[in-house]
Formats: C-alpha cells, sequence, structure tokens
C-alpha cells in the first residue's frame, strides 16, 4: 500500500518568515495530494491540493509543489502569521480514494 | 463545514464495554471514513464506507466493527473497548464521483477507556 512519510515533524519559525514542509510517497499510482490543517481542538481542513498532471499551485500565501518523478510534494507558507500555528497533514490517494496521511507537522509562528 | 456531525462528542468508559459512535451526514456523499488521532501518528484509517452496505477495512481496523445502513449514517463499534483504543475519532466524508476528491472531517468525538 501507500506510504507516505512527512518532515519536519516540527517546525518553528518567526512571523514574516517563510514555512516549508515536505512528502514523500512511494505509490507511482497516486494522482491526488491534498493538505489539511488541524487547529488546536479542531477538526483538520483542506487548505489545498494538487493533482498530478499539475505541477505548481498557489493560493495567496500558500503553494505546493509536486515532482512526480521523484514522488515528493511540499507545502510552502510565506509571510507567516500567528494564525498559521497549527498541524499540517499531507496526504496521497490514487485510484481508490482513500488517501494516506502523513504523520503531520506542527508549525509553530513566534510574533 | 459540510453537514456532518458525530456523536457523542465525549464519551469515558470502563474497559471490557462495547461502545458505539455514529457519524450522521446531510452532504449525501458515497464515502465515509472512521480515523483515529493519536500523538506522533496523524490520522490513521480505521474503516471506510463506498456505499450502503460496502464497507472495508482500513490500516487499524483490529477490535473495530462498522456498519452503514443508510447512506447518512455511519457507526463505529468498539465490541469489547480495551485502554489503547482511548483516542480522537474521526469521520469523514467525500465524494470522488461528484464535487471531488476533498474530504470533510466530523468534529470529532475523544474517547477515553479506563
Amino acid at each position: 500500500g501507500e506510504n507516505v512519510e512527512q518532515h519536519p515533524s516540527t517546525l518553528s519559525v518567526q512571523e514574516g518568515d517563510s514555512a516549508v514542509i515536505k512528502c514523500t510517497y512511494s505509490d507511482s499510482a497516486s494522482n491526488y495530494f491534498p493538505w489539511y490543517k488541524q487547529e488546536l481542538g479542531k477538526r483538520p481542513q483542506l487548505i489545498i491540493d494538487i493533482r498530478s498532471n499539475v505541477g505548481e499551485k498557489k493560493d495567496q500565501r500558500i503553494a505546493v509543489t509536486l515532482n512526480k518523478t521523484a514522488k515528493h510534494f511540499s507545502l510552502h507558507i510565506t509571510e507567516t502569521q500567528p494564525e498559521d500555528s497549527a498541524v499540517y497533514f499531507c496526504a496521497a490517494s490514487g485510484g481508490s480514494y482513500i488517501p494516506t496521511f502523513g504523520r503531520g507537522t506542527s508549525l509553530i509562528v513566534h510574533p | 463545514d459540510a453537514g456532518i456531525t458525530q456523536s457523542p462528542r465525549h464519551k469515558v468508559t470502563e474497559t471490557g464495554t462495547p461502545v458505539t459512535l455514529r457519524c450522521h451526514q446531510t452532504e449525501n456523499h458515497r464515502y465515509m471514513y472512521w480515523y483515529r488521532q493519536d500523538p506522533g501518528h496523524g490520522l490513521r484509517l480505521i474503516h471506510y464506507s463506498y456505499g450502503v452496505k460496502d464497507t472495508d477495512k482500513g490500516e487499524v481496523s483490529d477490535g473495530y466493527s462498522v456498519s452503514r445502513s443508510k447512506t447518512e449514517d455511519f457507526l463505529l463499534t468498539l465490541e469489547s473497548a480495551t485502554s489503547s483504543q482511548t483516542s480522537v475519532y474521526f469521520c469523514a466524508i467525500s465524494d470522488p464521483a461528484g464535487v471531488g476528491y476533498e474530504q470533510y472531517f466530523g468534529p470529532g468525538t475523544r474517547l477515553t477507556v479506563t
């Protein structure tokens, strides 16, 4: 089955800095790669996703890049703000519609 | 938030007792999932359903069973709860053939087994 590795497990940055979270996957058939944000005590919510026919996608301060050859994808957050502090999860899924999640990255943005 | 609720939201139970968690959706999404979330492990799939009466196991299904007798409800049962099943349980829904692959999560159920 699919295996998703996510790094780092914890990321601490100063407000205004950029943050990058990386994930690798094992199944070359995976074609959908979402990122979820989970604030403390809340449910995970989708913030951005990318499909395998696209190399990069951007939405304001967040962007996701995908390298299918190397089987890795990354989340980039620019101009970080304290409200970006949360746990971020990557996931990968294919034709089964059953995503496999990474273990999460705790992002801490210091004012 | 999508129309997805979970009940109960919190539960404390004793080892060996049966427990049933309910997930209810009003979105008519075909797929429903149960995950458990533990520190350092992310979201791990317990069981999922791809239609009424159609279910399959996830990576951590031992000790859990599910049922889906109608589109809107997906039940997770712990036949005999153990302390290792203390966790936060999330239900999720998706509609890959319709609105897309995105999963919508319920608010979660915090279960403590003493």
